[in-house]
């Protein structure tokens, strides 16, 4: 069964610019959710998507949105990207049916660096 | 609002030593997850054990457990005869019990670097 794969692995990009990632979940996986990790704040939650719809979002400005299609996959955008959003973005996926399976399965992350 | 406090930043041991990672939380929930990942070089994020409050028998997983304290809100990660292996990035994270409805969040503490010594 393949993992969650997250694209592209590294990415530079200039401020104000904007980007988009992307993650497929693992196969049968409804549930997306994205971290944000920075040695100076850790780990943040983004948002979640299940079933094409934003269910959660985390306390971001509203220059990160993203965005989940019928198969799964989802895509996280940030836009007039600012030097403190470089960061390894990660995804997670989850089956969410219960007792073993609310496990978070994690891509290897994106490496994004704005420069 | 939920909050996980790693007070070690760093710990050392030497190979087949026995370490213990400490984690703390805050919550006013009742149901809830606790997870402890591992995170090495590589980026990607492992789970490493999982514990349902719920449940009063302390989670193992092989040559890892938990010392789950809900009354005192404590989380702590044992790794017995460590290995070179286990040399990664531990975090300590949270999660309510409502990933059903609308919730499913992982709330992480600040991360524990381990380093195993041949």
């Amino acid at each position: 069964k393949a993992g969650v794969t997250q694209t592209p692995r590294y990415l530079i990009k200039t401020r104000g610019q904007q980007v988009t990632l992307s993650c497929s979940p693992i196969s049968g996986h409804r549930s997306v959710s994205w971290y944000q990790q920075t040695p100076g704040q850790g780990l943040q939650f983004l948002f979640e998507y299940f079933s094409e719809t934003q269910r959660n979002k985390g306390n971001f400005p509203g220059r990160f949105s993203g965005r989940q299609f019928s198969n799964s996959r989802s895509e996280m955008n940030v836009s007039t990207l600012e030097l403190g959003d470089s960061a390894l973005y990660l995804c997670a996926s989850s089956s969410l049916t219960g007792g073993a399976n609310t496990e978070a399965f994690f891509g290897q992350g994106t490496r994004l660096t704005v420069v | 609002a939920q909050t996980v406090t790693q007070s070690q930043p760093e710990m050392s041991v030497q190979e087949a030593e026995t370490v213990t990672l400490s984690c703390t939380y805050d919550t006013s929930e009742s149901n809830y997850y606790l997870f402890w990942y591992k995170q090495p070089p590589s980026r990607q994020m492992i789970l490493v054990i999982r514990q349902e409050a719920y449940k009063q028998q302390n989670a193992t997983e092989n040559r890892f457990s938990v010392n789950f304290q809900k009354a005192a809100k404590s989380f702590s990660l044992k790794i017995s005869d460590s290995q070179l292996g286990d040399t990664a990035m531990y975090f300590c994270a949270f999660m309510k019990h409502e990933w059903r409805r609308s919730n499913y969040q992982l709330i992480w503490g600040a991360g524990t670097k381990l380093i195993i010594k041949p």
